[in-house]
């Protein structure tokens, strides 16, 4: 079965440190991993994708993502973080090879301070 | 996102009722989606459609239906509504085939409440 966990609930960084947001996975075909951001009475928006190719990826307003096969993980990076990056992230996998459903992670909460 | 909304944004109703929630979408995709989202539970699909025809139960559809009444339309329905169904409700569209078939588009949400 699918499942996703994202360790954090909470992240705090300073603005203009860099951030990591944390993701770990478990499918058993290929992953499909995706990063959604949703800003206050908002919807998901989607931030960036891995499906093949290139273990880093690099996606909307700054961020980049690492997929590391062998730890399972696809953190969210961003080198240096801004006010306007707090929000809700999501991490979401989908299994490439047996099915079509993604399955989201409980989400993490990012502060950046001023 | 405007090219998928959701109606109503907001709603308050009573335990029993029925409730309809609406999803257009003008971005043309044959997929359609609804989760819903409760804190510190991430999202959980509800039911999903590939086409107008194809309608299949998530991992959560008791007390929920849904219909397609066409590409672009796909309403959620409560057919009597419990307190444990207080969340926020999202649909979501991604095309059926393309370089971006994973990805999906989400609407604003509606915050349901049953009192």
């Amino acid at each position: 079965a699918q499942s996703v966990a994202q360790p954090e609930d909470q992240v705090n960084v300073a603005e203009g440190n860099p951030l990591t947001v944390k993701c770990t996975y478990s499918v058993s075909g290929n992953p499909y991993l995706f990063w959604y951001v949703q800003y206050p009475n908002r919807g998901l928006q989607f931030l960036l994708k891995y499906i093949t190719g290139d273990n880093l990826v690099k996606g909307s307003y700054g961020f980049e993502a690492e997929f590391n096969k062998s730890q399972t993980s696809f953190h969210l990076k961003k080198p240096s973080a801004l006010v306007s990056d707090s929000a809700l992230y999501f991490c979401a996998v989908r299994d490439g090879v047996k099915g079509f459903k993604t399955i989201f992670g409980a989400g993490t909460r990012l502060f950046v301070k001023a | 996102d405007a090219d998928v909304t959701q109606t109503p944004r907001n709603r308050i109703t009573k335990t029993g009722k029925r409730i309809m929630l609406e999803c257009s979408q003008t971005k043309g995709h044959d997929r359609m989606y609804w989760y819903r989202q409760d804190p510190g539970l991430g999202l959980r699909l509800i039911y999903y459609s590939f086409d107008v025809k194809d309608i299949n139960k998530g991992e959560i559809s008791d007390g929920y239906s849904v219909s397609r009444q066409a590409q672009a339309k796909f309403s959620l329905s409560l057919e009597s509504a419990i307190p444990n169904q207080t969340a926020l409700y999202f649909c979501a569209t991604s095309p059926g085939t393309s370089g971006k078939s994973h990805e999906q588009y989400f609407g604003p949400g509606t915050r349901l409440t049953v009192t």
